[in-house]
C-alpha cells in the first residue's frame, strides 16, 4: 500500500530558530500533498496544499512567510517553520492521495511533534 | 456556519459489544465521507469511504451509514476488541471544487477487556 514517510518524528528547538519537516511518498508519486496541524484533542486543521512544481495554496489565516512549503519533486514536500515561537508548538502531519480520484483516501505520515522552547 | 461534530466524550464499551460513533455536519454538502483511525502520536489511517449516493458500506467488522437528509454518518464496529481502542475521525470531501478533506475532531473509543 501507499506509504508516506515523515521526518523528524520529534524536534525541540529554541525560539527564533527555523525547523524543516520532510514528507516523502515512498512507493507512489504525489503531485499534491497536504499539511495539517493538530492540537491535543482537536481536529486536524488543514494548513496548506502543496503542489509539485508550483506554489502552495495556503488556508485562510495561515502565514505563508512563516510556514514555507516546497514541493520540488513528485515524492518530496517540505514544511519549514521559520522563526519558531512557543505558540508554534504542535503536531504537524503531512498526507498525500494514493490514487488519482478526488475521493481517494489520504495516506498520512506519522507526524512531527514540534516543541519550541 | 459550517460545522462537523463528533462526540468529544470518550465512548467506553465492553469487549464484544458494538461501538457506534456519530458524525454530524451542518452547512456542508459533501460528495463523500471518509472515516479514519488515529492512534496516539500517529497519523490517521484510512478505514472506509462512502459516497453521497450510498446508504451503507461494510468492511469486515466495520459498517458506515450516510444520511444526507439528516446530515449524519454513523460508524459501527461490531464484536469490538481492545485493539479497536483509538480515536476515530470523520472527514468530509468534495465540499468544494478542491481535493480538500475537512476533518471532525474525532471520538475516542475505549474497549474494555
Amino acid at each position: 500500500g501507499a506509504v508516506v514517510s515523515q521526518h523528524p518524528s520529534r524536534v525541540i528547538c529554541k525560539s527564533g530558530t527555523s525547523v524543516k519537516i520532510e514528507c516523502r511518498s515512498l512507493d507512489f508519486q504525489a503531485t499534491t500533498m497536504f499539511w495539517y496541524r493538530q492540537f491535543p484533542k482537536q481536529s486536524l486543521m488543514l494548513m496548506a496544499t502543496s503542489n509539485e512544481g508550483s506554489k502552495a495554496t495556503y488556508e485562510q489565516g495561515v502565514e505563508k512567510d512563516k510556514f514555507l512549503i516546497n514541493h520540488a519533486s513528485l515524492t518530496l514536500s517540505t514544511l519549514t517553520v521559520t522563526s519558531a515561537h512557543p505558540e508554534d508548538s504542535s503536531f504537524y502531519i503531512c498526507s498525500a492521495r494514493g490514487g488519482g480520484n478526488s475521493n481517494s483516501p489520504l495516506h498520512f505520515g506519522n507526524g512531527t511533534r514540534l516543541t519550541v522552547t | 456556519s459550517q460545522k462537523i461534530e463528533q462526540n468529544s466524550e470518550a465512548l467506553n464499551i465492553q469487549e464484544g459489544k458494538t461501538a457506534t460513533l456519530t458524525c454530524n455536519y451542518t452547512n456542508y454538502s459533501p460528495a463523500y465521507l471518509q472515516w479514519y483511525r488515529q492512534d496516539p502520536g500517529r497519523g490517521p489511517v484510512f478505514l472506509l469511504l462512502i459516497r453521497e449516493n450510498e446508504k451503507e458500506k461494510r468492511k469486515e467488522r466495520l459498517k458506515v451509514t450516510f444520511d444526507t437528509t439528516l446530515k449524519q454518518s454513523l460508524f459501527h464496529i461490531t464484536a469490538s476488541q481492545p485493539a479497536d481502542s483509538a480515536t476515530y475521525l470523520c472527514a468530509l470531501g468534495g465540499v468544494d471544487s478542491s481535493y480538500k478533506l475537512i476533518f471532525g475532531s474525532g471520538t475516542r473509543l475505549l474497549v474494555r477487556p
